[in-house]
């Protein structure tokens, strides 16, 4: 399997226009997380789904932010309108329901770096 | 309130000599503990884990240390190398809620 797959790599783009990230989870993993990370607040945890469902989006820090998961083997992250705030890398991870001896592992991402100017 | 914290935001080891990252936690009902390396432009990768009921797991020059009544665990790696250079987070799991719960991150400099 290659991964978890994300698109783009890179991303600046001016104030106010539309994001859009996507991924691609490993085939057969049942949930899926966006992280943000930045330097001062580390790794946050946007929103996750599970068998496409979210199931919990408390951690979207505003209307702006929407994600969708229409299959299994794909999800996207969407800012509308962006800000500068918003710059940061954007990772996305899939795992498993079944528990392994590692615990609930998650597999992430490269990331998607994020530049708003 | 953060329920994993990982208090060194960097730390700094020769080559050669032990290096340990530390974390602490608030939540008793986490039953798996899991660290994570972070290099520069990639996605966190696995590192090695603990069960709450194990005190102790070894994986080569890595081992992780469970103190549940202290709430504390560290990643102990032995000898550091220029490679283990990374971030190390640590991360938390309870029940079959499968969110992790993450730390802040540690900066692991390995001296030449």
């Amino acid at each position: 399997d290659a991964g978890v797959i994300q698109s783009p790599r890179h991303e600046v783009t001016e104030m106010g226009q539309e994001v859009t990230l996507r991924c691609k989870p490993i085939s057969g993993h049942d949930y899926l997380f966006w992280y943000r990370q930045t330097m001062m607040r580390g790794l946050e945890l946007l929103i996750y789904f599970n068998n496409n469902v979210p199931i919990d989006d408390s951690g979207m820090p505003e209307d702006r932010f929407s994600a969708k998961m229409p299959n299994a083997s794909f999800s996207t992250l969407k800012i509308q309108p962006s800000e500068p705030r918003d710059s940061a890398v954007y990772f996305c991870a899939s795992s498993s329901k079944l528990i392994t001896r590692r615990g609930y592992e998650q597999y992430f991402g490269p990331g998607t770096r994020l530049t708003v100017t | 309130d953060q329920q994993v914290k990982q208090n060194s935001p960097s730390l700094s080891v020769q080559e050669g000599r032990i290096s340990i990252l530390n974390c602490d936690y608030t939540n008793s009902m986490f039953d798996y503990f899991l660290w994570y390396k972070k290099y520069p432009a990639e996605g966190p990768t696995f590192l090695i884990s603990i069960s709450s009921i194990k005190d102790k797991n070894e994986d080569g020059r890595f081992t992780v240390f469970l103190n549940k009544s202290a709430k504390h665990l560290s990643l102990h790696i032995v000898p550091s190398q220029p490679g283990d250079s990374a971030v190390y987070f640590c991360a938390a799991s309870a029940g079959s809620n499968y969110q992790l719960i993450w730390g802040a991150g540690t900066k692991l400099i390995i001296k030449p």
